[in-house]
Protein backbone atom coordinates (compact mmCIF):
# COMPACT_ATOMS: atom_id res chain seq x y z
CA UNK A 1 0.00 0.00 0.00
CA UNK A 2 1.85 3.61 -0.76
CA UNK A 3 2.50 5.62 1.81
CA UNK A 4 3.93 8.76 2.86
CA UNK A 5 7.37 8.93 4.50
CA UNK A 6 9.51 11.45 6.09
CA UNK A 7 13.17 12.11 6.92
CA UNK A 8 14.88 12.49 8.87
CA UNK A 9 13.00 10.21 11.78
CA UNK A 10 14.63 12.61 14.39
CA UNK A 11 16.64 15.95 13.76
CA UNK A 12 18.38 17.95 16.58
CA UNK A 13 19.54 21.12 15.80
CA UNK A 14 21.05 24.00 16.90
CA UNK A 15 19.02 27.35 17.87
CA UNK A 16 19.09 29.74 15.05
CA UNK A 17 20.35 27.11 12.30
CA UNK A 18 18.54 26.02 9.57
CA UNK A 19 16.23 22.87 8.69
CA UNK A 20 14.91 21.00 5.65
CA UNK A 21 12.71 17.98 6.52
CA UNK A 22 11.65 16.01 3.87
CA UNK A 23 8.39 14.29 2.89
CA UNK A 24 7.41 11.95 -0.09
CA UNK A 25 3.69 12.33 -0.48
CA UNK A 26 2.12 9.38 -2.62
CA UNK A 27 2.63 9.58 -5.92
CA UNK A 28 -0.85 10.41 -7.46
CA UNK A 29 -1.66 13.11 -4.71
CA UNK A 30 -1.87 16.47 -5.51
CA UNK A 31 -1.87 18.51 -2.26
CA UNK A 32 0.66 18.61 0.67
CA UNK A 33 0.33 19.21 4.01
CA UNK A 34 2.86 20.05 7.04
CA UNK A 35 1.04 19.69 10.61
CA UNK A 36 3.29 19.91 13.72
CA UNK A 37 2.86 18.81 17.24
CA UNK A 38 4.29 19.94 20.15
CA UNK A 39 4.73 17.77 23.04
CA UNK A 40 1.52 17.10 25.05
CA UNK A 41 -0.57 19.82 22.61
CA UNK A 42 -2.72 18.67 20.12
CA UNK A 43 -1.70 18.25 16.32
CA UNK A 44 -1.79 21.76 14.25
CA UNK A 45 -1.86 22.88 10.86
CA UNK A 46 0.92 25.07 9.35
CA UNK A 47 0.87 24.66 5.66
CA UNK A 48 -1.34 23.41 2.41
CA UNK A 49 0.38 23.27 -0.82
CA UNK A 50 -1.22 22.50 -4.34
CA UNK A 51 -0.04 23.23 -7.77
CA UNK A 52 3.40 24.75 -6.96
CA UNK A 53 1.72 27.37 -4.56
CA UNK A 54 0.24 27.56 -0.86
CA UNK A 55 -2.98 27.17 -0.41
CA UNK A 56 -3.65 28.19 2.84
CA UNK A 57 -1.42 28.84 5.64
CA UNK A 58 -1.74 29.25 9.52
CA UNK A 59 -1.13 32.31 11.66
CA UNK A 60 2.56 29.76 13.29
CA UNK A 61 3.73 29.74 9.43
CA UNK A 62 5.24 32.85 9.75
CA UNK A 63 8.41 34.01 7.74
CA UNK A 64 11.05 31.53 9.00
CA UNK A 65 8.79 28.66 7.32
CA UNK A 66 8.74 27.59 3.19
CA UNK A 67 7.65 25.06 1.49
CA UNK A 68 8.84 23.41 -1.47
CA UNK A 69 8.33 20.88 -4.15
CA UNK A 70 11.69 20.75 -5.36
CA UNK A 71 11.32 18.02 -7.87
CA UNK A 72 8.01 15.88 -8.60
CA UNK A 73 8.59 13.86 -5.80
CA UNK A 74 9.88 15.48 -2.78
CA UNK A 75 8.13 17.61 -0.30
CA UNK A 76 9.97 20.07 1.37
CA UNK A 77 9.51 22.16 4.84
CA UNK A 78 12.45 24.66 5.90
CA UNK A 79 12.55 26.38 9.07
CA UNK A 80 15.31 29.36 8.41
CA UNK A 81 16.42 30.33 11.71
CA UNK A 82 15.07 27.96 14.36
CA UNK A 83 13.60 28.87 17.61
CA UNK A 84 14.00 26.49 20.95
CA UNK A 85 9.47 26.70 20.40
CA UNK A 86 9.86 24.93 16.97
CA UNK A 87 10.55 21.55 19.13
CA UNK A 88 7.91 19.36 17.76
CA UNK A 89 7.13 16.78 15.88
CA UNK A 90 6.43 17.52 12.19
CA UNK A 91 3.77 15.54 10.22
CA UNK A 92 3.90 15.79 6.08
CA UNK A 93 0.25 15.08 4.45
CA UNK A 94 -0.92 14.54 1.37
CA UNK A 95 -4.34 13.73 -0.55
CA UNK A 96 -5.92 13.38 -4.12
CA UNK A 97 -8.03 15.55 -3.87
CA UNK A 98 -9.18 19.06 -1.61
CA UNK A 99 -12.68 18.04 -1.32
CA UNK A 100 -13.78 17.90 2.58
CA UNK A 101 -14.42 14.34 2.48
CA UNK A 102 -11.15 13.10 1.21
CA UNK A 103 -8.61 11.48 3.17
CA UNK A 104 -5.50 13.35 4.13
CA UNK A 105 -2.94 10.52 4.36
CA UNK A 106 -0.09 11.05 6.90
CA UNK A 107 4.03 10.60 7.29
CA UNK A 108 5.03 9.24 10.45
CA UNK A 109 6.76 12.21 10.99
CA UNK A 110 10.13 14.23 12.00
CA UNK A 111 10.61 14.81 16.07
CA UNK A 112 12.35 18.00 15.57
CA UNK A 113 14.63 19.10 18.97
CA UNK A 114 16.27 22.70 18.95
CA UNK A 115 18.83 23.27 21.56
CA UNK B 1 -15.24 28.38 13.00
CA UNK B 2 -14.73 24.41 13.73
CA UNK B 3 -13.34 22.66 16.22
CA UNK B 4 -13.44 19.63 18.41
CA UNK B 5 -13.00 18.38 21.74
CA UNK B 6 -12.09 15.30 23.26
CA UNK B 7 -13.04 14.85 26.62
CA UNK B 8 -10.35 12.52 28.85
CA UNK B 9 -6.65 12.72 27.95
CA UNK B 10 -6.41 8.85 29.40
CA UNK B 11 -8.46 6.53 28.94
CA UNK B 12 -7.91 2.87 30.32
CA UNK B 13 -9.64 -0.41 29.78
CA UNK B 14 -9.37 -3.99 30.21
CA UNK B 15 -8.75 -6.59 27.50
CA UNK B 16 -12.56 -7.24 25.85
CA UNK B 17 -13.99 -4.38 27.41
CA UNK B 18 -16.19 -1.93 25.87
CA UNK B 19 -14.08 1.39 24.61
CA UNK B 20 -15.45 4.41 24.17
CA UNK B 21 -13.61 7.82 23.41
CA UNK B 22 -15.59 10.54 23.28
CA UNK B 23 -15.33 13.43 20.71
CA UNK B 24 -17.66 16.53 20.26
CA UNK B 25 -17.62 18.99 17.59
CA UNK B 26 -18.61 22.60 17.25
CA UNK B 27 -19.34 23.39 13.67
CA UNK B 28 -21.84 26.21 11.57
CA UNK B 29 -21.69 23.75 8.41
CA UNK B 30 -22.47 20.13 8.43
CA UNK B 31 -19.42 18.61 9.45
CA UNK B 32 -16.79 16.14 7.87
CA UNK B 33 -15.21 14.48 10.69
CA UNK B 34 -12.52 11.62 10.99
CA UNK B 35 -11.17 9.77 13.42
CA UNK B 36 -7.00 8.70 13.59
CA UNK B 37 -4.78 6.48 15.73
CA UNK B 38 -1.38 7.18 16.35
CA UNK B 39 0.43 3.79 17.30
CA UNK B 40 3.87 4.85 19.33
CA UNK B 41 6.62 5.72 17.24
CA UNK B 42 4.17 5.89 14.02
CA UNK B 43 2.33 8.42 11.94
CA UNK B 44 -1.47 8.95 11.78
CA UNK B 45 -3.45 6.74 10.76
CA UNK B 46 -7.31 7.11 9.58
CA UNK B 47 -10.05 5.15 11.18
CA UNK B 48 -12.76 6.08 10.06
CA UNK B 49 -14.57 8.97 8.66
CA UNK B 50 -18.69 10.47 8.63
CA UNK B 51 -19.38 12.66 5.48
CA UNK B 52 -22.76 12.37 6.05
CA UNK B 53 -23.88 9.16 4.23
CA UNK B 54 -24.47 7.24 7.35
CA UNK B 55 -24.69 8.17 11.10
CA UNK B 56 -22.77 4.98 12.21
CA UNK B 57 -19.69 4.69 10.32
CA UNK B 58 -17.56 1.68 10.71
CA UNK B 59 -13.78 1.77 10.77
CA UNK B 60 -10.90 -0.93 10.65
CA UNK B 61 -9.87 -3.03 13.70
CA UNK B 62 -13.11 -3.52 14.51
CA UNK B 63 -14.11 0.29 15.46
CA UNK B 64 -17.04 2.35 14.63
CA UNK B 65 -18.39 5.93 15.66
CA UNK B 66 -21.97 7.04 15.29
CA UNK B 67 -22.64 10.71 14.45
CA UNK B 68 -25.27 12.30 16.47
CA UNK B 69 -26.29 16.24 15.35
CA UNK B 70 -28.23 16.41 18.36
CA UNK B 71 -25.52 15.61 20.48
CA UNK B 72 -22.88 17.47 18.48
CA UNK B 73 -21.17 14.03 18.97
CA UNK B 74 -18.77 11.14 17.28
CA UNK B 75 -17.83 9.30 19.68
CA UNK B 76 -15.47 5.83 18.83
CA UNK B 77 -16.15 2.87 19.97
CA UNK B 78 -15.24 -0.41 20.07
CA UNK B 79 -16.86 -3.27 21.45
CA UNK B 80 -13.42 -5.63 22.56
CA UNK B 81 -10.68 -4.03 23.38
CA UNK B 82 -7.01 -5.58 22.17
CA UNK B 83 -3.85 -5.35 23.73
CA UNK B 84 -2.63 -4.06 20.31
CA UNK B 85 -5.24 -0.78 20.54
CA UNK B 86 -2.90 0.32 22.68
CA UNK B 87 -2.59 4.01 20.97
CA UNK B 88 -3.06 7.87 20.85
CA UNK B 89 -6.86 8.59 19.16
CA UNK B 90 -7.59 11.33 17.85
CA UNK B 91 -10.67 13.04 16.53
CA UNK B 92 -10.45 15.71 13.61
CA UNK B 93 -13.36 18.27 11.61
CA UNK B 94 -11.99 19.34 8.34
CA UNK B 95 -13.04 21.90 6.23
CA UNK B 96 -10.03 22.07 4.10
CA UNK B 97 -7.55 21.72 6.63
CA UNK B 98 -7.95 18.84 9.43
CA UNK B 99 -8.91 20.47 13.03
CA UNK B 100 -7.66 18.25 15.42
CA UNK B 101 -8.57 17.48 19.09
CA UNK B 102 -5.93 17.22 21.50
CA UNK B 103 -5.99 13.41 21.35
CA UNK B 104 -6.94 10.28 24.02
CA UNK B 105 -4.15 7.97 25.04
CA UNK B 106 -5.67 4.66 25.24
CA UNK B 107 -4.07 1.86 27.62
CA UNK B 108 -5.19 -1.54 27.63
CA UNK B 109 -4.49 -3.99 30.30
CA UNK B 110 -4.36 -7.47 30.25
Amino acid sequence: EPEVTQTPSHQVTQMGQEVILRCVPISNHLYFYWYRQILGQKVEFLVSFYNNEISEKSEIFDDQFSVERPDGSNFTLKIRSTKLEDSAMYFCASSEALTSTDTQYFGPGTRLTVL
Amino acid sequence: AQSVTQLGSHVSVSEGALVLLRCNYSSSVPPYLFWYVQYPNQGLQLLLKYTSAATLVKGINGFEAEFKKSETSFHLTKPSAHMSDAAEYFCAVKADKLIFGTGTRLQVFP
